[in-house]
């Protein structure tokens, strides 16, 4: 059984910090990761993709990728309150035409 | 921009009924997907489909079933509605492409089974 990882949460960060989320895979061989954002009560959205080992940055998001341990995370920095919400990992199986495995969330929440 | 509706964002429908969820992307996307959310139990992945008329079976297609005749339009159909089916439904579509395939998401309706 393909697996994603995630700790439920809550994290609980005051505002200006940095929120770090986490997110194991079991399948070694997955080659695209993907963070979505979701909103109490509405759908998730992309907040970034990544590929290769390494971090990528898209604004004050950092996707940090480690193929050899399995684990990608995304940093959060100057965290806002906006920024509350819960945070779905999500990997995608090495064959084609297949559907993200999704972990079940985190959930942020950033105190002013 | 990618672009996924559905039919309704509420829904409400007595046990035995059928219940017909739809789904429409307007970006030529390949591939379409149905989920449903509940608390604890994060997205789970009913049906599938990556082709006009072809359709998988995700974790947990019982109680349901699903409808491409159209690449754009997906249909979600509740054969005989349960209780435990009372969710929030949500569809997805994405290309097929090599370097991942990003699932963009509709708005979700929330159906409630009395």
């Amino acid at each position: 059984q393909k697996e994603v990882e995630q700790n439920s949460g809550p994290l609980s960060v005051p505002e200006g910090a940095i929120a770090s989320l986490n997110c194991t895979y079991s399948d070694r061989v997955s080659q695209s990761f993907f963070w979505y954002r979701q909103y109490s009560g509405k759908s998730p959205e992309l907040i970034m993709s990544i590929y290769s080992n390494g971090d990528k940055e898209d604004g004050r998001f950092t996707a940090q990728l480690n193929k050899a341990s399995q684990y990608v995370s995304l940093l959060i920095r100057d965290s806002q309150p906006s920024d509350s919400a819960t945070y779905l990992c999500a990997v995608r199986p090495p064959q084609a035409g297949t559907a993200l495995i999704f972990g079940k969330g985190t959930t942020l929440s950033v105190s002013s | 921009d990618v672009k996924v509706t559905q039919s309704s964002r509420y829904l409400v429908k007595r046990t035995g009924e059928k219940v017909f969820l739809e789904c429409v992307q307007d970006m030529d996307h390949e591939n379409m997907f149905w989920y449903r959310q509940d608390p604890g139990l994060g997205l789970r992945l009913i049906y599938f489909s990556y082709d006009v008329k072809m359709k998988e079976k995700g974790d947990i297609p019982e109680g349901y079933s699903v409808s491409r005749e159209k690449k754009e339009r997906f249909s979600l159909i509740l054969e005989s509605a349960s209780t435990n089916q009372t969710s929030m439904y949500l569809c997805a579509s994405s290309p097929s492409s090599r370097n991942g395939e990003t699932q963009y998401f509709g708005p979700g309706t929330r159906l409630l089974v009395l």
